[in-house]
C-alpha cells in the first residue's frame, strides 16, 4: 500500500538556520504530495502541495519540490524563525477515485532564539 | 468565522464506558473525517464520510462508531470495545474539488481513568 516516510525528529535549529525535513513516499501511479503543519495545541493546517512531478509548492518561505525520480518531497526553508516551531507532516493522495490522505509520522521542529 | 469546532478539549473515560466526541463545521464542506494521533505514529484514519447518511471505515475503525445525520456534524463514539483509547483525536473536513485540502479542528485529548 501507499506509505510516507519522514526523518525522525526532533530537529533542533537556531533562528535563521537553514531547514530541511526529508520525506520519501511509496505509491503506485502519480500521487499528489502535501506538507501539513501542526502548531502546539492545534489541529493541522495545509502548508503547501504539489500535484505532479517537478512541481514546486511554496508558502510562508517554505518550499518543496516533487521529485518523481527519487520519490521525494523534502521541505526546505532558508531561514527559520522561532515561530516555525511545530510538527510537520508529509502526506500523499493517490489521485485515483475518492481517496484519503496517507500521512507520515511527523517531524518536530524546535527553533531556539 | 468559519471553521471546525471539536468538543470537549479534554475527556476522561472510565473502563467499560462509551464516550462521544463532538465535531461541528460551518464551512459547508461535504466530506468529514476522524483521525487518531498517537505520539510518534502520526495520523491514522478512523472513519470518513463523503455525504450525509453515508460513511466508510478507515484504517483503524474497530472499537469506534460514527453517524452523519447532518452535513455539519460528524460525532465519533469511542466504545468500550476500544481497549486502548487514550489518544488525541482530530476531526477534519474538506470540499470537492479540492478535497485533499483538509481543515482540522483543534482536537480532543481522550484519557482513560
Amino acid at each position: 500500500g501507499d506509505s510516507v516516510t519522514q526523518m525522525e525528529g526532533p530537529v533542533t535549529l537556531s533562528e535563521e538556520a537553514f531547514l530541511t525535513i526529508n520525506c520519501t513516499y511509496t505509491a503506485t501511479g502519480y500521487p499528489s504530495l502535501f506538507w501539513y503543519v501542526q502548531y502546539p495545541g492545534e489541529g493541522l493546517q495545509l502548508l503547501l502541495k504539489a500535484t505532479k512531478a517537478d512541481d514546486k509548492g511554496s508558502n510562508k518561505g517554505f518550499e518543496a519540490t516533487y521529485r518523481k525520480e527519487t520519490t521525494s518531497f523534502h521541505l526546505e526553508k532558508g531561514s527559520v524563525q522561532v515561530s516555525d516551531s511545530a510538527v510537520y507532516f508529509c502526506a500523499l493522495s493517490p489521485n485515483s477515485g475518492y481517496s484519503t490522505l496517507t500521512f507520515g509520522k511527523g517531524t518536530m521542529l524546535l527553533v531556539s532564539p | 468565522d468559519g471553521g471546525i469546532t471539536q468538543s470537549p478539549k479534554y475527556l476522561f473515560r472510565k473502563e467499560g464506558q462509551n464516550v462521544t466526541l463532538s465535531c461541528e463545521q460551518n464551512l459547508n464542506h461535504d466530506a468529514m473525517y476522524w483521525y487518531r494521533q498517537d505520539p510518534g505514529q502520526g495520523l491514522r484514519l478512523i472513519y470518513y464520510s463523503q455525504i450525509v447518511n453515508d460513511f466508510q471505515k478507515g484504517d483503524i475503525a474497530e472499537g469506534y462508531s460514527v453517524s452523519r445525520e447532518k452535513k455539519e456534524s460528524f460525532p465519533l463514539t469511542v466504545t468500550s470495545a476500544q481497549k486502548n483509547p487514550t489518544a488525541f483525536y482530530l476531526c477534519a473536513s474538506s470540499m470537492s474539488p479540492d478535497r485533499e485540502k483538509l481543515f482540522f479542528g483543534s482536537g480532543t485529548q481522550l484519557s482513560v481513568l
